[in-house]
């Protein structure tokens, strides 16, 4: 079946970076999604991967091997407003969706 | 703001009772799709509409029920509710059939909780 796993919760200090990873299993593939999520609000999109390689988006960047069926999302420059949920995201062939359980960001000044 | 609304913001219900859960979706999108999120877990897909047609079916249960309306705003139906029900319930959109998950738009969510 399909299957997101990602850890559970990180810690970070202000400025650094932190990598957060997602291996999934999944019947088709057709992207990884990230997205965040504040406690209470809604999944707000970050990043999107459809093939190899890495992509940037300012302070975010996600990375993709389907060879070995692992992402991950990048954080720099962390800031007090990056706590938060993140979760990794995919589509099967029949038009479901999945969500990892998500991995809470603990920035700390 | 997404352009998703979604009423009520919040509910209170007691076991046993039936809810409804509205969606509008951003102006122009023709697919609505619900998810449940319990407390600190990741968003379980329920199911997705397509221009008024169901098009996908995750692990929805039995007592609960989903319609997309002519105008395009959707329903979700919770009924015989338990305690377990007791989660945000999200709804997404997006323009056509979502071929990845970052093409759905979200709403602010309603808070369920069954006492």
């Amino acid at each position: 079946g399909q299957s997101l796993e990602q850890p559970s919760e990180v810690t970070a200090v202000e400025g650094a970076i932190v990598q957060i990873n997602c291996t999934y299993q999944t019947s088709g593939f057709y992207g990884l999604s990230w997205y965040q999520q504040h406690d209470g609000g809604a999944p707000t999109f970050l990043s999107y991967n459809a093939l190899d390689g890495l992509e940037e988006t300012g302070r975010f960047s996600s990375f993709l091997s389907r060879s070995d069926s692992y992402g991950y999302l990048l954080l720099q420059e962390l800031q007090m407003k990056d706590s938060a949920s993140y979760f990794c995201a995919v589509r099967d062939n029949f038009n479901k969706f999945y969500f990892g359980s998500g991995t809470k960001l603990n920035v700390k000044p | 703001d997404s352009g998703v609304t979604q009423t009520p913001k919040h509910l209170i219900t007691a076991t046993g009772q039936r809810v409804t859960l509205r969606c509008s979706p951003r102006s122009g999108d023709l697919s609505v799709y619900w998810y449940q999120q319990s407390l600190d877990q990741g968003l379980q897909f329920l199911i997705q509409y397509y221009n008024g047609e169901e098009r996908a079916k995750g692990n929805i249960l039995e007592r609960f029920s989903a319609q997309q309306f002519p105008d395009l705003h959707s329903e979700l139906n919770l009924s015989s509710l338990e305690l377990g029900d007791s989660a945000l319930y999200f709804c997404a959109s997006s323009v056509g059939l979502a071929g990845a998950p970052h093409e759905q738009f979200f709403g602010p969510g309603t808070r369920l909780t069954v006492l």
